[in-house]
């Protein structure tokens, strides 16, 4: 089981490039999330889905897309990146009911210069 | 105002020393958790909360829900406790989604 897994790990970008933060998921979970860390402040979350083929706003979505095909994959889309996108990115799954604990991926470290 | 606030931000302490981070939230929830993140990065959830107190080796996680506020307490502080402990609470009206603490970061010094 390799859990939750993000690739890719540090990426440096260009104000205006564009990106897909990969997110997959080995547990057969239906909730998934994407969270941006910024340094002092609280987890953030950007996109959220319930299962394959739904997905909604979080509390910091612009900028940002997702889509969700398969249960295992949530990538998250950045268009026309900005500074302030320059964050870590974490994504998330949880399964449905029971604990209630998500599980987290290591993390992507995005720099917009 | 965050509707979750920790206490404190920072935290030093000398090895072997009983540890308390405080959690204080201000919507009503179903359920509170606290996770520790390591200097690494890496996020694991220690505890999910809905009433009472909870023990997990040298944690221990406790919530009063009339007063809204939980705490984490490690006993015999050891230098691999050293992460950044994260209080965040599930509200009574979304269980999809977690509101966040920003974070307290513990030093634990041998």
């Amino acid at each position: 089981n390799a859990g939750v897994t993000q690739t890719p790990k540090f990426r440096i970008l260009k104000i205006g490039q564009s990106m897909t933060l990969q997110c997959t998921q080995d547990m057969n979970h239906n909730y998934m999330y994407w969270y941006r860390q910024d340094p002092g402040m609280g987890l953030k979350l950007i996109y959220y889905s319930v299962g394959a083929g739904i997905t909604d706003k979080g509390e910091v979505p612009n900028g940002y897309n997702v889509s969700r095909s398969t249960t295992e994959d949530f990538p998250l889309r950045l268009e026309l990146a900005a500074p302030s996108q320059t964050s870590v990115y974490f994504c998330a799954s949880r399964e449905d009911g029971g604990s209630y604990e998500q599980y987290f991926g290591p993390g992507t470290r995005l720099t917009v210069t | 105002k965050n509707e979750v606030e920790q206490s404190p931000q920072n935290l030093t302490a000398q090895e072997g020393e009983f540890i308390t981070i405080n959690c204080s939230y201000s919507v009503g929830i179903s359920a509170l958790h606290w996770l520790q993140q390591h200097p690494g990065g890496g996020i694991v959830s220690l505890f999910m909360l809905s009433s009472g107190k909870k023990k997990h080796g040298r944690l221990i996680a406790t919530i009063n829900i009339q007063e809204k506020h939980s705490s984490l307490h490690i006993t015999a502080s050891h230098p691999r406790d050293s992460a950044v402990y994260i209080c965040a609470v599930r509200s009574g009206g979304s269980n999809y989604k977690l509101t966040f603490g920003k974070g307290t970061l513990l030093t634990v010094n041998p």
